[in-house]
């Protein structure tokens, strides 16, 4: 069946890097395009990158450009995202989530359980 | 960016209760509208693709309609396992922006 599971979240303090990791199994992990999406305790989804099948294309949200890489290494199976200079408002939880049937426009149909990033001093 | 609006931003209805949630976009996004379904403390589940595709596996109470600007979800019978927060998002340009959320709960 397939599986995301996000790991790598924890405390951190502001100015710091951290780097989460989703690991994929259950399907071709090298076929799909993949997001990730962030809530922040008590408050809404809010979209902040995807990455094509191959990694040649990675688009990201406003208020992490510059800040946050998404990557992938398709002979792991594995999604990551590179958060630096982190912020007290990128604390949330952060999940994985496959783009329905590969396609960047159908939201995403299996998602992980989430990891979560606390960022306070 | 694509705004997207929602309304309500919540509701009470009861079991049977034909539902019916509103998401406006900021500018045409075609049909390139989804919705999710989101229980406290879980992952977001895909209901919809496409403003009117239902996903697989999802309860056939569950459509989406609209096209443009403006999209409805409507649960034609809610159901006990329903109650739970409700979310459309754009997938037509990036950043692939969120509504802030509609939240149903039992009357």
């Amino acid at each position: 069946q397939v599986q995301l599971v996000e790991s790598g979240g924890g405390v951190v303090q502001p100015g710091r890097s951290l780097r989460l990791s989703c690991a994929a199994s259950g399907f071709t992990f090298s076929t799909y395009a993949v997001h990730w999406v962030r809530q922040a305790p008590g408050k809404g989804l809010e979209w902040v990158a995807l990455i094509s099948f191959d990694g040649s294309n990675k688009y990201y949200a406003d208020s992490v450009r510059g800040r946050f890489t998404i990557s992938r290494d398709n002979s792991k199976n594995t999604l990551y995202l590179q958060m630096k200079s982190l912020r007290p408002d990128d604390t949330a939880v952060y999940y994985c989530a496959r783009a329905t049937g590969g396609s960047y426009r159908h939201g995403g149909d299996y998602w992980g359980q989430g990891t979560l990033v606390t960022v306070s001093s | 960016d694509i705004q997207m609006t929602q309304s309500p931003s919540s509701l009470s209805a009861s079991v049977g209760d034909r539902v019916t949630i509103t998401c406006r976009a900021s500018q045409s996004i075609s049909s390139f509208l989804n919705w999710y379904q989101q229980k406290p403390g879980k992952a977001p589940k895909l209901l919809i693709y496409a403003a009117s595709n239902l996903q697989s596996g999802v309860p056939s109470r569950f459509s989406g309609s609209g096209s443009g600007t403006d999209f409805t979800l409507t649960i034609s019978s809610l159901q006990p396992e329903d109650f739970a927060a409700y979310y459309c998002q754009q997938s037509f340009n990036t950043p692939f922006t969120f509504g802030p959320g509609t939240k149903v709960d039992i009357k």
